[in-house]
């Protein structure tokens, strides 16, 4: 298992511009999440799935939408990039058995001018 | 959810055991009390969980006081490899509004 895979690993975009975090897992879990961590701090939840069709809402969505259309992949779109959501950017999966047992991708670092 | 209180910084020799404490006064009877750590740059990692039970895995052991508000990280034989930022987190076990990780102890283990 390739476990949880995030592409790309580092992204710089200018303000203004949209684009697409890819995230996907082979261990057909059903839950899926997207947390971004800013220098120092810790991780804030930004929209997570509870199975394919279904999302919602986390800590700090606003900016940010996603869709989830099969069980693998999870996709964070950021609409507008603005210069506040340059941070890290952690997609996680797990089952739903155990939801809080997550398994983290290695994560996408984004920078926006 | 809720709150956990966790000391900010810890240092711990290698090879000795390293204890990471977390105050969760206000738990209630059906959360259960997660760990997960983050080394430098990576996505976090989960360690263990536990609703009242001591438990230990082949990564740590999880001591639960039998108020269960408190509780105890242990990592037995640290490794430098175990420097890292430790979480925990306090869910009850169910699909819901996912983790919130807080601030965590930052855990040095010096040779």
């Amino acid at each position: 298992n390739a476990g949880v895979t995030q592409t790309p690993k580092f992204q710089v975009l200018k303000t203004g511009q949209s684009m697409t975090l890819q995230c996907a897992q082979d261990m057909n879990h059903e839950y899926m999440s997207w947390y971004r961590q800013d220098p120092g701090m810790g991780l804030r939840l930004i929209h997570y799935s509870v199975g394919a069709g279904i999302t919602d809402q986390g800590e700090v969505p606003n900016g940010y939408n996603v869709s989830r259309s099969t069980t693998e992949d999870f996709p964070l779109r950021l609409l507008s990039a603005a210069p506040s959501q340059t941070s890290v950017y952690f997609c996680a999966s797990s089952m739903d058995r155990f939801p809080y047992e997550q398994y983290f991708g290695p994560g996408t670092r984004l920078t926006v001018t | 959810d809720a709150k956990t209180t966790q000391p900010p910084s810890m240092d711990c020799a290698e090879g000795r055991a390293a204890n990471l404490p977390c105050n969760h006064s206000t738990i209630s009877g059906n959360e259960y009390v997660y760990w997960y750590r983050q080394i430098h740059s990576q996505g976090p990692q989960y360690i263990i969980h536990g609703l009242k039970n001591n438990e230990t895995n082949e990564m740590a052991s999880l001591i639960i006081t039998e108020d269960r508000k408190s509780s105890t990280l242990i990592l037995p034989h640290a490794t430098l490899r175990d420097t890292a930022v430790y979480y925990c987190i306090v869910r009850v076990d169910n699909a819901g509004n996912m983790l919130t990780f807080g601030g965590g102890t930052r855990l040095m283990v010096k040779p």
